[in-house]
Order: structure tokens, then sequence, then C-alpha cells
């Protein structure tokens, strides 16, 4: 399957400053990614769907203005959370798809943990 | 929005023994997802299932889609140590164009007992 690679691990920032996570595809020519966050001890959540050379679709409840998606290659998504704030310390996940299809194979990434002071 | 409740929360369970879990939906889903989370990682999926009354497996995994749409259930015959970690269930509903809509239960914590 895809090797799916996710920089930084993790990163801690100050209030109000913006961080940037990539998401590539090391192996694997991906049009589609996937981007979820994930809550200490709690469940996943779909942020929204990267398309390359495309704007991102994403879910409801989701602020485009704060979660900044480009995908401006085939192996290479990125994911900036724009003036972080504490209640966007979060794990946050990129997958991709054989297909791009959410339904189809995915392969994970092993995940960002953003902590914002 | 839907609601998802997936049960057990977590569970022990001796090595060899069988594993059930599942989740209900109150609205319909169109498509039911099974992932599984080792600590610290992001989710591996195992399962989807596309069809009411679906019935898939994947090794020692069998998942099924409920005949009413509204639930799923997850079984793992003869557990193995490696086994531990969490499962979530995933929903999706008609949605039609635009965004997937997936909602994710909250997990099932497993532990195996060697």
């Amino acid at each position: 399957g895809a090797v799916v690679s996710q920089h930084p691990s993790w990163v801690i920032c100050k209030s109000g400053t913006s961080v940037k996570i990539e998401c590539r595809s090391l192996d694997f020519q991906a049009t589609t990614m996937f981007w979820y966050r994930q809550f200490p001890k709690q469940s996943l959540m779909l942020m929204a769907t990267s398309n390359e050379g495309s704007k991102a679709t994403y879910e409801q409840g989701v602020e485009k203005d704060k979660f900044l998606i480009n995908h401006a290659s085939l192996t290479l998504s990125t994911l900036t959370v724009t003036s972080a704030h504490p209640e966007d310390s979060s794990f946050y996940i990129c997958s991709v798809g054989n297909s791009g299809a959410l339904t189809d194979t995915q392969y994970f990434g092993p995940g960002t943990r953003l902590t914002v002071l | 929005g839907q609601q998802l409740n997936q049960s057990p929360q977590s569970m022990f369970i001796q090595e060899g023994e069988d594993v059930s879990m599942n989740c209900t939906s109150s609205s319909i889903f169109n498509t039911w997802l099974w992932y599984k989370q080792d600590p610290g990682e992001g989710p591996v999926l195992l399962i989807a299932l596309y069809k009411a009354g679906e019935l898939t497996s994947n090794g020692r995994l069998t998942a099924q889609f409920g005949i009413t749409r509204k639930d799923s259930f997850l079984n793992i015959s003869a557990s193995i140590p490696s086994d531990v970690g969490i499962y979530f269930c995933a929903g999706q509903p008609n949605s039609g164009a635009g965004s997937y809509q997936l909602t994710f239960g909250k997990g099932t914590k497993l532990s195996v007992i060697p």
C-alpha cells in the first residue's frame, strides 16, 4: 500500500500563530487526500477532502478560513491552521486513497499532534 | 446532524475469545466503515460496507450492514494480542454532491489478555 508521511510529528505553538502541517504520499500519486482531526481520547472527525489542483471540499462545521488546505502536487497536501487557539489543539491525520473515494482503501499518515498554548 | 452510538466503550477479553461491537445511528446511512487505531498512530480502514444486509469479512474480522441501515456490527474471532486497539465505526448518509458528512462513533477500546 501507499506510504504516507506527515510533518511535523508534533508541534507546540503560541496562541495566534499559524501552523502548517504537511502530508506526503511517498510512493503514490494522489489526486485526493483527506484530512481528519481527533481530540484527545475522542473520536475522529473528517475535516475536508483535498483535491489536487482545485479547492478543497470542507465538511459541515469546518471553517474554511481557519483550516486552509492546499494540494499543489500529486504527492503533497498541506493543512494550515491559521491564528491557532488552544481549542485547535488536536491530533491531525491525513489519508490517501487508491481511487480518491473515501470508502475505498485508505492509507493513513502517522498524524501530527498540535498543542496551542 | 447524525449521531452514532458505539458500544461497548471498552472491553477486556481473554486471548482466543470472540469479540463483538456495534454502532447504531439515529438516521439511515448508505455506507458503514470500520477502522482500527493503535495508540499514537493513524487509523487503518478495516472493512467498508455498502448495502443493507451486506456481510463482509477481512481475515478474522466480519462486519455486517444492518437491514434497517441504522446499525452495523463488527465481530473479531479468536482474538490475539495484536487485536488490541481502538475500533471506530463511521457512517455516511446519502449526502449527494459535496461533502461526505462522515460521522464517527466514539470508539471501542479493546484489550486482550494473553
